[in-house]
């Protein structure tokens, strides 16, 4: 089975600083992970995903993530946060290409000025 | 761009009484998707839908849950008798095949059902 865990439920940080949101897999087999971010009142946007190839992999709006197989991560990252990069973001597993997606309890993200 | 879209987008509903969530697929796409989210708790997977059949279902998808494509570009989600624990936001997610290594859901941006 597989399973996603997200550590913490709320991050906060000030305009400019880095973004670092956590994300850690579990999986029997090669996973695919996502990440997408829900704005209020919309659905869920890709933000990037990985599939195979390169452990780093860039997104939409500056953010950037890398498989860690080793610690079974899937972290978010962005050197500076904007204000609107205020939302809530989900890490997702998957077990083949196209197929269900498992995913963590989410992390609403909150930008101080 | 092209989108997912889903209607209603607030369904208010009594227990006992048989609602439909309906969805408009992006176009293209051939693989259909409903998930739910429980509000507090995460995304869940409940019916993946390809061809005119279920592909896969999870627990939560029990004889109450229903899936359809009535038409060409309707895809809609029956639950026949609401409880209470039916009430949360219901995504639709649709997917193109996966030649060229497409593989992406887009999701729509959910209807929030409530059973009172």
């Amino acid at each position: 089975a597989q399973s996603v865990t997200q550590l913490g439920s709320h991050v906060s940080v000030s305009e400019g600083a880095l973004v670092l949101l956590r994300c850690n897999y579990s999986s029997s087999v090669p996973p695919y992970l996502f990440w997408y971010v829900q704005y209020p009142n919309q659905g869920l946007q890709l933000l990037l995903k990985y599939t195979t190839g390169a452990t780093l992999v860039k997104g939409i709006n500056g953010f950037e993530a890398e498989f860690k197989k080793s610690e079974t991560s899937f972290h978010l990252t962005k050197p500076s946060a904007h204000m609107s990069d205020a939302a809530e973001y989900f890490c997702a597993v998957s077990n083949n290409q196209g197929g269900k997606l498992i995913f963590g309890q989410g992390t609403e993200l909150s930008v101080k000025p | 761009e092209p989108e997912v879209t889903q209607t209603p987008s607030h369904q208010v509903t009594q227990m006992g009484q048989e609602v439909i969530l309906r969805c408009v697929p992006i176009s293209n796409h051939l693989y259909f998707y409903w998930y739910r989210q429980i509000l507090g708790q995460k995304v869940e997977f409940l019916v993946s839908f390809y061809n005119n059949e279920i592909s896969e279902k999870s627990e939560i998808f029990d004889d109450q849950f229903s899936v359809e494509r009535p038409d060409g570009s309707n895809f809609t989600l029956k639950i026949r008798s609401t409880k209470l624990e039916d009430s949360a936001m219901y995504f639709c997610a649709s997917r193109a095949p996966l030649a060229g290594g497409e593989n992406e859901q887009y999701f729509g941006p959910g209807t929030r059902l409530t059973v009172t």
